[in-house]
């Protein structure tokens, strides 16, 4: 069935380093793929998110890479601050009539920033 | 814009007691998505609805489990009897179109004894 694998569980980077966290996928057919954060007591929320047409995107000091060929896509926070810290999620989704635009998560990286 | 709101924020109930979470989702959101994070692991899709209707259910876990969406508003997903293995946190997220951001809430915190 549909699968989104994620790593690291847990990441602790000093202040001011960069993190990256990858993820795969195993339907082919997924076209979106979002990235959340979740901050302790509070839901998931959005931080950036790529469709299949581009490779790339960028936001700040925020970037997620896509390769539709591989099956991964990779989150990647630069100049880390303490405020980053946080469980981080990714997930695939598929457009297909038959999916419901379902989100397919994976299992979250716990991201720790040293000050 | 009021963001989605869920109640309540913890339950506590026995085993074979019924438990019903609320979703309110952002106002003008048809897309309404319940999911399930369990001991940590990742967070489960359960179901979709598009205003009232239920678009997918498939990750619904069993029969004790009941969704609705009365008039397409706000959404309940009761659970009756409680087992032990449904303890988890319940988010519900909503979206204006199927391919748009689902704005998720704070999420139901779970406990079976």
């Amino acid at each position: 069935g549909e699968n989104v694998e994620q790593h690291p569980s847990t990441l602790s980077v000093q202040e001011g380093d960069s993190a990256v966290i990858k993820c795969t996928y195993s339907d082919s057919a997924s076209n979106y793929f979002p990235w959340y954060k979740q901050e302790l007591g509070k839901g998931p929320q959005l931080i950036i998110d790529i469709r299949s047409n581009v490779g790339e995107k960028k936001d700040q000091r925020i970037a997620v890479t896509l390769n539709k060929t591989a099956k991964h896509f990779s989150l990647h926070i630069t100049e880390t601050q303490p405020e980053d810290s946080a469980v981080y999620f990714c997930a695939a989704s598929s457009s297909r009539m038959d999916s419901s635009y379902k989100l397919i998560f994976g299992s979250g990286t716990r991201l720790l920033v040293r000050p | 814009e009021a963001g989605v709101t869920q109640f309540p924020s913890h339950s506590v109930i026995e085993k074979g007691q019924t438990v019903t979470l609320r979703c309110d989702p952002i106002s003008g959101h048809d897309n309404l998505y319940w999911y399930r994070r369990v001991m940590g692991k990742e967070i489960k899709f359960l179901l979709h609805f598009v205003k009232e209707s239920k678009q997918d259910e498939s990750g619904m876990p069993n029969n004790r489990f009941l969704a609705e969406r009365t008039g397409g508003t706000y959404s309940t997903l009761k659970v009756q009897p409680a087992e032990l293995e449904d303890s988890g946190v319940y988010f519900c997220a909503s979206s204006r179109q199927v391919l748009d951001e689902q704005f998720f809430g704070p999420g139901t915190r779970l406990t079976v004894l």
